[in-house]
């Protein structure tokens, strides 16, 4: 059965402070792996990787896949209040069957 | 994302009740998604659907029925509705003539709150 898992579920960060949120996968025939950022709302998109060892970056959010291993890291540097929110992992396969997510970590930064 | 949108965006009801949760989407995606939201239990997928002439079970579609009125329109029914079905539902869409990036685009969700 195909599964994504995060770790930690939940984080409380200072602002300025630098954070690695984790997200390991087994997927049958993989083929991306996504990340979304959830505040109180819908899920909104932040990087899809497809291959690895290549880092995506988006301002102070970057992400980097490991195909070998199965797992991929979304660090945010220098976190502000408004990174607070769920972030879910989501591995998706050749497009027969949905995405798989995971059950997301929850961050806090606190001032 | 305007481009999905779902109707109530709130609903409180009763016990045994029928209710339906409606999806529509502009985007032209072909495939269409229902999934329900609980506190630590991350996003679990009722339906989903390929196409109109598709329907899928996901992993928690018991008490749950759908029906995929048109490529754009994905509704979500509870039969009778019961308490623990209280939760936030989401719909999604993704493009599968596009499907090597596999992005789910959700709309606003629902609140359902069943007494």
């Amino acid at each position: 059965e195909d599964k994504v898992v995060q770790s930690p579920l939940s984080l409380v960060v200072h602002e300025g402070d630098t954070v690695t949120l984790n997200c390991s996968y087994e997927v049958t025939n993989f083929r991306s792996l996504l990340w979304y950022k959830q505040e109180k709302k819908a899920p909104t998109f932040l990087f899809m990787l497809t291959s690895s060892g290549i880092e995506k970056k988006s301002g102070r959010l970057s992400s980097i896949l490991d195909k070998k291993e199965l797992f991929s890291i979304l660090n945010i540097t220098a976190t502000q209040t408004g990174d607070s929110a769920v972030y879910l992992c989501a591995g998706g396969n050749s497009g027969n069957t949905p995405l798989v997510f995971g059950k997301g970590t929850r961050l806090s930064v606190i001032a | 994302d305007a481009d999905v949108t779902q109707t109530p965006r709130n609903r409180i009801t009763k016990t045994g009740k029928r209710i339906m949760l409606e999806c529509s989407q502009t985007k032209g995606h072909d495939r269409m998604y229902w999934y329900r939201q609980d506190p630590g239990l991350g996003l679990r997928l009722i339906y989903y659907s390929f196409d109109v002439k598709d329907i899928n079970k996901g992993e928690i579609s018991d008490g749950y029925s759908v029906s995929r009125q048109a490529q754009a329109k994905f509704s979500l029914s509870l039969e009778s509705a019961i308490p623990n079905q209280t939760a936030l539902y989401f719909c999604a869409t993704s493009d599968y003539t596009n499907r090597g990036r596999n992005e789910q685009f959700f709309g606003p969700g629902t609140r359902l709150t069943v007494l």
